[in-house]
């Protein structure tokens, strides 16, 4: 079964890091960028960052630009999202989720688009003193 | 990097169709066809509908289609159905490999 399960959630003070991870199975993780997305409470869905199949490129939303960072072990089928210098305003859920792809018949290759098929259940970020 | 603006609220009766819109801008919505829309029900995770403005993956209804139109995206669900009640996203590239979703709209089945 394709499944992403995240962990690491938890409350912490405003200034503190946190340390999310994202186990992904079913699947050849490498082959796939991966992405985490954010939704505050009883608000909206947030995009927060991406990375690259091989971790070669990051992007970030510019609210955590410098605080948060990306990255992935593909030995170990997991994606993480290192976050410092923690605000209230980053309070959330925070998913994983991986980028859909599908075999193109024409061209014969795989190709990669901007939306998301697989999530992770989330795991709570609770920014409180 | 503003959230694309959705109707808080659309609602139909069951066999109805709705429509949602997602309003953005020519660096986002306007500029690609890379829009996907996404389905959250309570305390789920949410599930992909449509991406590439209007295509759908395996496994996804037909009575659910997009579309697009200048610097406003659509989502239509045609025969609307009880279990089609639930918040919807809108999404779209918004260049540099960043993306933005929409304020999402909660839809209720009357």
């Amino acid at each position: 079964e394709v499944q992403l399960v995240e962990s690491g959630g938890g409350l912490v003070q405003p200034g503190g890091s946190l340390r999310l991870s994202c186990a992904a199975s079913g699947f050849t993780f490498s082959s796939y960028c991966m992405t985490w997305v954010r939704q505050a409470p009883g608000k909206g869905l947030e995009w927060v960052a991406n990375i690259k199949q091989d971790g070669s490129e990051k992007y970030y939303v510019d609210s955590v630009k410098g605080r948060f960072t990306i990255s992935r072990d593909n030995a170990k089928n997991s994606l993480y999202l290192h976050m410092n210098s923690l605000r209230a305003e980053d309070t959330a859920v925070y998913y994983c989720a991986r980028k859909y792809r599908y075999y193109d018949l024409l061209t014969g290759y795989y190709r990669s688009v901007d939306a998301f098929d697989i999530w992770g259940q989330g795991t709570m970020v609770t920014v409180s003193s | 990097q503003s959230a694309l603006t959705q109707p808080a609220s659309v609602s139909g009766s069951p066999g109805q169709s709705i429509t949602i819109s997602c309003t953005g801008t020519s660096s986002d919505v306007g500029g690609y066809n890379y829009v996907s829309w996404y389905q959250q029900h309570p305390g789920k995770a949410p599930k992909l509908m449509i991406y590439d403005v209007s295509k759908r993956p395996s496994g996804v209804s037909n009575r659910f289609s997009g579309s697009k139109s200048g610097n406003t995206a659509s989502l239509t669900i045609s025969g609307l159905q009880a279990e089609d009640e639930a918040d919807y996203y809108c999404c779209s590239y918004a260049g540099s490999s960043t993306l933005v979703f929409g304020t999402g709209t909660k839809v209720t089945v009357l």
